[in-house]
């Protein structure tokens, strides 16, 4: 099972605000900062979120990011068609667990 | 543009050794660490190993530790990851990384290549 938790699948309708949450502990969300990477099928991760609210170039800002505690979101506005992908949470880890750790992945289906 | 080429990925028997290879370009090399990520056929990613740019630091997960060795070679651009004593479980399409920031960053991963497969079964 993954050190980082995340829900196996999520859904929205075009337009939607979704969030897709990712649960951690203090060794690695509650220490450091997260990141996101999108797959869509077929190909390579992308990063989409890094240092856990920033923006590579080229993402759009309908997505962004948060932390809490141990627990971090991605969120999504204005859901679109080609959102429909996998998304990946990940985290520097301090403890004998890491260095890096990644969450089980979330599959987001636009209906 | 970065491009992350991999490859070295084949059909290999249990106990088996392999060494695969990450061809780059695009970028100044020398500057980043570098990491192998894998996924598992309809699975997640699972984060393998880092070596910092001059490659004096390593990192491995459990899973793999004392089994698969990083390396690279900065003259040619050029990353490995040399696998031994496979297992099924190693079965994975293999990403080569490169970190978002040069220098003594280590994470995260902004760059990824297409993935090479690796195959092990008898």
């Amino acid at each position: 099972h993954s050190v980082l938790t995340q829900p196996p699948s999520a859904s929205g309708t075009p337009g939607q605000r979704v969030t897709i949450s990712c649960s951690g502990s203090t060794s690695n969300i509650g220490t450091n900062t997260v990141h996101w990477y999108q797959q869509l099928p077929g190909t390579a991760p992308k990063l989409l979120i890094y240092s856990t609210n920033q923006r590579p170039s080229g993402v759009p800002d309908r997505f962004s990011g948060s932390k809490s505690g141990t627990s971090a979101s991605l969120a999504i506005s204005g859901l679109q068609s080609e959102d429909e992908a996998d998304y990946y949470c990940a985290a520097w880890d301090d403890s004998l667990t890491g260095p890096v750790v990644f969450g089980g992945g979330t599959k987001l289906t636009v209906l | 543009e970065v491009q992350l080429v991999e490859s070295g990925g084949v059909v290999v028997q249990p106990g088996g050794s392999l060494r695969l290879s990450c061809a780059a370009s695009g970028f100044t090399f020398d500057d980043y660490a570098m990491h192998w990520v894998r996924q598992a056929p309809g699975k997640g990613l699972e984060w393998v190993s880092l070596i910092s740019w001059n490659g004096a630091t390593t990192y491995y997960a459990d899973s793999v530790r004392g089994r698969f060795t990083i390396s690279r070679d900065n003259s040619k651009n050029s990353l490995y990851l040399q696998m031994n004593s496979l297992r099924t479980e190693d079965t994975a399409l293999y990403y080569c990384a490169k970190v978002r920031v040069g220098g003594y960053y280590y994470w995260p991963l902004d760059s990824w290549g297409q993935g090479t497969l690796v195959t092990v079964s008898s």
